[in-house]
Order: C-alpha cells, then sequence, then structure tokens
C-alpha cells in the first residue's frame, strides 16, 4: 500500500457519460497530481493541486476538470466521455519536487 | 520545454545478469532531478531511484545503481543480479525544481527477465 487511495479501481461507462474519480493523497502530501496513461502516450501530465489550489495544468481537455477540498483528497471530473479517454488515471502526492512521486494504483476506465 | 527519451521500447535479460536502460533527457534549467520509476504487470507505479542534477555522485539503491552524464544529458539505469521480479515498464522521469513541480516521463522501456 503506497498511502495513495485511488477510488474505484475499474470504471466501465458509455460514450456521453460522465465520471468521478477520487484520489486520497499520502498523509502530510500537500500536492496532488492527476496522470493519463494511455496505450500510444505514455503518461500525460494533467493538472496539480497544491493545497486547495490549482498550482499546473498539462494537456487537460475541456471536458475535463478536477478539485482539491478542503481535507486534500482530489476529484478529477471526465464529462462527455469519448472512447478515446479509455486509460489508466493515475492519481499521486508528494510534499514537494524533490523527493519524487508516491502513486496510487490507479483507475481504470472503459468507454463503450 | 523539457523532453525525456526511452530508445529501447523492449529488453530483455538473463536472470542474474547486468541490464542497462537509457534515457536522454532535455533541459534548460540548471536545477532538476532524474528519476527511474517501476511499473510491473500489477500497473503500480513505483519510484527505483532518483538523482539531483546538482550531485556528481551516481545514486545508488541496492542492486539499482544510475550512470548520471550531465554534459550528455544521459541518464541509464543498471540493474545487477537481475530477478523475475524486476519484469516491468521502466520509466525515465524529470522534474524541474521550483515552479511547476509536474514530471515528464518518457514512454517507457518494458524489460523482461528470462529464467
Amino acid at each position: 500500500d503506497s498511502g495513495v487511495t485511488q477510488t474505484p479501481k475499474h470504471l466501465i461507462t458509455a460514450t456521453g457519460q460522465r465520471v468521478t474519480l477520487r484520489c486520497s493523497p499520502r498523509s502530510g502530501d500537500l500536492s496532488v497530481y492527476w496522470y493519463q496513461q494511455s496505450l500510444d502516450q505514455g503518461l500525460q501530465f494533467l493538472i496539480q493541486y497544491y493545497n486547495g489550489e490549482e498550482r499546473a495544468k498539462g494537456n487537460i481537455l475541456e471536458r475535463f476538470s478536477a478539485q482539491q477540498f478542503p481535507d486534500l483528497h482530489s476529484e478529477l471530473n471526465l464529462s462527455s466521455l469519448e472512447l478515446g479517454d479509455s486509460a489508466l488515471y493515475f492519481c499521486a502526492s508528494s510534499p514537494h519536487t524533490t523527493v519524487g512521486y508516491t502513486f496510487g494504483s490507479g483507475t481504470r476506465l472503459t468507454v463503450v | 520545454a523539457q523532453t525525456v527519451t526511452q530508445s529501447q521500447p523492449e529488453m530483455s535479460v538473463q536472470e542474474a545478469e547486468t541490464v542497462t536502460l537509457s534515457c536522454t533527457y532535455d533541459t534548460s534549467e540548471s536545477n532538476y532531478y532524474l528519476f527511474w520509476y517501476k511499473q510491473p504487470p500489477s500497473r503500480q507505479m513505483i519510484l527505483v531511484i532518483r538523482q539531483e542534477a546538482y550531485k556528481q555522485q551516481n545514486a545508488t539503491e541496492n542492486r539499482f545503481s544510475v550512470n548520471f552524464q550531465k554534459a550528455a544529458k544521459s541518464f541509464s539505469l543498471k540493474i545487477s543480479d537481475s530477478q523475475l521480479g524486476d519484469t516491468a515498464m521502466y520509466f525515465c522521469a524529470l522534474g524541474r525544481q521550483g515552479g511547476s513541480e509536474k514530471l515528464v516521463f518518457g514512454k517507457g522501456t518494458k524489460l523482461t527477465v528470462n529464467p
């Protein structure tokens, strides 16, 4: 157990639907990062939150949004889902960048 | 922009032998960090080793060591005494110290350890 908890582990949904992925960071970590891993794109940075505030944004689609709550857990919302959104979505947390991330086990999203 | 390149999509090694995975990177930053992550079939991402760019000494963690060549922007991972449990995807990653703290990942090298 890495200490970073992601739920659900697996999610199957239809095109056009909306889903919410949840992440609880490791105790004491203030930063949460979301990454998308698809077969042909490797790990793509989506967004980072630090202590409730958006800190950095990557190639995140407008259909996707995220937030970090006062208890530091984060949610990634994916809407108007398309087949191409099928991927493994990772959450990671860190106290600061110098020690490297701790990753959660990921959410496998399948859009059918 | 920062980039990370892993030129070996797949590699294989016999159990107990040594293997080296290559990684090159590009950054205009003077202070940065480099990482190797392992992703076994379970899909969990596991930090293997990290290197601070300001340190000349190569990092070592048990059977894992790096060869950090700053001028050449090269950061290879050496796995000694390979074990079956080392079979995994290995990702090289680059992080900038300060500012945005995202990591940029290479596309990975799939390593298979054969018995």
